[in-house]
C-alpha cells in the first residue's frame, strides 16, 4: 500500500536559517506529491505540490522537487522566518477518482527569534 | 474565497453518547473526506464520500459511521463516543490533485 515517511520532529532553527525537512514515500503507480502546512490552531492548507517526476513545486519561498528515482519530495526553504513555525506534513495521492490521500506523521517547526 | 466550515471548534461529550460533527463546502465538490489527527500519527481516513449518498471506509472505520444527503454536507457520526475517540477531527472536501480542510474540530470525551 501507500505510505509516507517523513522527518521526525520537532525541528527548532533560528531565524534565517536553512530548512530541509525530508519526505519519501512508497505508492504504486504514479502518484502527485504535496507539503500542507498546519498553522497553530488552524487547520491544513496546501502549501505547494508537484503531480509528476523532476516537477518543482514552490510557494512562499518553500520549494519541494519529485524525486523518482530516489521517491523523495523533501522540503527547503532558504531563510525561515519566526512565521514559518507550524506543522508540516508531506502526503501523496493515487488518482483513481476520488484523491485520496496518504499523510506522514507531520514535522513540528519552531523558528526562534 | 473557497470555504469548508465545521460545526463546532471545541467539543466535549460524555461515554456513550451520540455526536454528530457536521461539515459544509461551498466549492461543489464531489469527494469529502473525514480525518482524525492525533501527535506522533498524523492524519488517518476515517471515511470519504465520492458523491451523495456514496461512503467508502478509509482506514480507521470502526467506531464511526457517516451521512452525505447533500452535495455540500458531510456528516461524522459516533454512535456511542469512548475516551479513545478523542481527537482532532478534520473534514476536507477536494477537487483535482487538492484538498481542502476546514478549521477542524476538537472533541473530548470523558
Amino acid at each position: 500500500g501507500n505510505s509516507v515517511t517523513q522527518m521526525e520532529g520537532p525541528v527548532t532553527l533560528s531565524e534565517e536559517a536553512f530548512l530541509t525537512i525530508n519526505c519519501t514515500y512508497t505508492a504504486t503507480g504514479y502518484p502527485s506529491l504535496f507539503w500542507y502546512v498546519q498553522y497553530p490552531g488552524e487547520g491544513l492548507q496546501l502549501l505547494l505540490k508537484a503531480t509528476k517526476a523532476d516537477d518543482k513545486g514552490s510557494n512562499k519561498g518553500f520549494e519541494a522537487t519529485y524525486r523518482k528515482e530516489t521517491t523523495s519530495f523533501h522540503l527547503e526553504k532558504g531563510s525561515v522566518q519566526v512565521s514559518d513555525s507550524a506543522v508540516y506534513f508531506c502526503a501523496l495521492s493515487t488518482y483513481f477518482g476520488n484523491e485520496k490521500l496518504t499523510f506522514g506523521t507531520g514535522t513540528r517547526l519552531t523558528i526562534i527569534p | 474565497d473557497v470555504k469548508v466550515t465545521q460545526s463546532s471548534r471545541y467539543l466535549v461529550k460524555r461515554t456513550g453518547e451520540k455526536v454528530f460533527l457536521e461539515c459544509v463546502q461551498d466549492m461543489d465538490h464531489e469527494n469529502m473526506f473525514w480525518y482524525r489527527q492525533d501527535p506522533g500519527l498524523g492524519l488517518r481516513l476515517i471515511y470519504f464520500s465520492y458523491d451523495v449518498k456514496m461512503k467508502e471506509k478509509g482506514d480507521i472505520p470502526e467506531g464511526y459511521s457517516v451521512s452525505r444527503e447533500k452535495k455540500e454536507r458531510f456528516s461524522l457520526i459516533l454512535e456511542s463516543a469512548s475516551t479513545n475517540q478523542t481527537s482532532m477531527y478534520l473534514c476536507a472536501s477536494g477537487g483535482r490533485d487538492t484538498q481542502y480542510f476546514g478549521p477542524g474540530t476538537r472533541l473530548t470525551v470523558l
